[in-house]
């Protein structure tokens, strides 16, 4: 079975700091993209970065990065220069899209909920 | 325009109604999903199409019964609300390298 794991249900950053949101992934398959999306308290669901399995260059948004460190499964989002705007539910998920089936499909973890404080 | 638009945004019903969310999306992708986010925020897929396909059916009761009429429509029908059926219900669509676009979601709550 594929899972993620944010073992962080909740993190509070101060205004103007830096943050890490941790994720690990278990899955077989090699190649796969992940994510990071963000909800905030209107609900919508928001992508925040995406990340090829296969490339080892981390992403970067602005100021949103990644460390994606594949032998470990690991997949953890840094927010630097923390906004209050940044204050929301964030989660990883990833999917298998070569795998077919009932595996193509958004794997989602149980989510970050980060508060910025001014 | 909206990419991905459901309607309506806010559910209120007894148990034992039936009702339908509307999913829309103008993206002109193949794969439209319907995931339920739950009150501890969990998002679990239920079901998902390609180009009108059913491709998932996530051991959800049948109860819940999708329809696509059209490559840019999926919509939801359930049927005998239940309680426990509370929860944000989220629309998707699947873009390039597998990105997923959301719907502003419909809050569903039985009473």
């Amino acid at each position: 079975a594929q899972t993620v794991t944010q073992s962080q249900p909740e993190m509070s950053v101060q205004e103007a700091e830096t943050v890490t949101l941790s994720c690990t992934y278990d899955t077989s398959e090699n190649n796969y993209y992940l994510f990071w999306y963000k909800q905030p308290p209107s609900r919508q669901m928001i992508l925040v970065i995406r990340q090829e399995a296969y490339k080892q260059q981390n992403a970067t948004e602005n100021r949103f990065s990644v460390n994606f460190q594949k032998a470990a499964k690991s997949f953890s989002l840094k927010i630097s220069d923390s906004q209050l705007g940044d204050t929301a539910m964030y989660f990883c998920a990833f999917i298998t899209p070569f795998s077919g089936g009932s595996n193509y499909k958004l794997t989602f973890g149980k989510g970050t909920l980060l508060t910025v404080n001014p | 325009d909206t990419a991905v638009s459901q309607t309506p945004k806010y559910l209120v019903t007894q148990m034992g109604n039936d009702k339908s969310i509307k999913c829309e999306q103008n993206l002109g992708h193949d794969t439209m999903y319907w995931y339920k986010q739950d009150s501890k925020k969990f998002l679990k897929i239920m079901f998902s199409y390609n180009n009108k396909e059913l491709i998932i059916n996530e051991t959800v009761p049948n109860r819940f019964s999708p329809k696509s009429p059209d490559k840019a429509h999926l919509n939801l029908h359930i049927n005998s609300l239940e309680l426990g059926d509370s929860a944000v219900y989220f629309c998707a669509t699947a873009g390039a390298q597998e990105t997923q676009y959301f719907g502003p979601g419909t809050r569903l709550l039985v009473l």
